[in-house]
């Protein structure tokens, strides 16, 4: 399996606080990107990054950050959570169109 | 715009039987095509990939694809299916926007229940 880790893996937080998923890997891929998943709508692209310090959004980034200081590294924030962010995120990492994307475990997000 | 269509939202199966499951994309180029399963609880495992060359590809755990220009389809088979097969399966296509060449948009996905 590719080298991925979240964490937290869950996490239950009050709405108005601000939450930060990180997301590892050990692969050296170039591109990394975060995911949330929701019953019925499947994944959706919440934002990307092609390389340190580039990043671009995704089909659902509004209320959404992030960051890519190193490779290895792609934080996710959300600068005020609300209930509509209670979701499951996934992190994916990939080394081009051809190859596919890797998936790490998720994190359960749970906004109250 | 770039679509995936998943027509099958759940679908039953008995244990030994073959599966099929359905999609379909809409996508102007030569698309790369992939499918996904995900366990309960658990992140989305490649299961194979179809960018160029033989229509009919290979995957893990016996699953296998068919590339269909003519239908806009990319279909998953399995010829037994095995109790450890439930779970649920996502088609994508990959797409180049910005700066990434390896976007992928999903299907929404369909749950796959085994019976005894």
């Amino acid at each position: 399996d590719a080298g991925i880790t979240q964490s937290p893996r869950h996490k239950v937080t009050e709405t108005g606080t601000p939450v930060t998923l990180r997301c590892h890997q050990t692969e050296n891929h170039r591109y990394m990107y975060w995911y949330r998943q929701d019953p019925g709508h499947g994944l959706r692209l919440i934002h990307y990054s092609y390389g340190v310090k580039d990043t671009d959004k995704g089909e659902v980034s509004d209320g959404y950050s992030v960051s890519r200081s190193k490779t290895e590294d792609f934080l996710l924030t959300l600068e005020s959570a609300t209930s509509s962010q209670t979701s499951v995120y996934f992190c994916a990492i990939s080394e081009g169109a051809k190859t596919g994307q890797y998936f790490g475990p998720g994190t359960r997000l749970t906004v109250t | 715009a770039q679509s995936v269509t998943q027509p099958d939202i759940h679908i039953t199966v008995s244990e030994g039987a073959s599966l099929e499951l359905r999609c379909n994309y809409s996508y102007g180029a030569t698309p790369y095509l992939f499918w996904y399963v995900q366990s309960p609880g658990q992140g989305l495992q490649l299961l194979l990939k179809y960018f160029s060359g033989d229509t009919l590809v290979q995957g893990i755990k016996g699953f296998e694809a068919e590339f269909k220009r003519s239908q806009s389809s990319f279909n998953l088979r399995k010829p037994s299916v095995h109790w450890s097969d439930a779970a649920e399966y996502f088609c994508a296509v990959g797409v180049n926007y910005g700066g990434s060449q390896g976007n992928l948009i999903f299907g929404k996905g369909t749950k796959l229940s085994v019976k005894p």
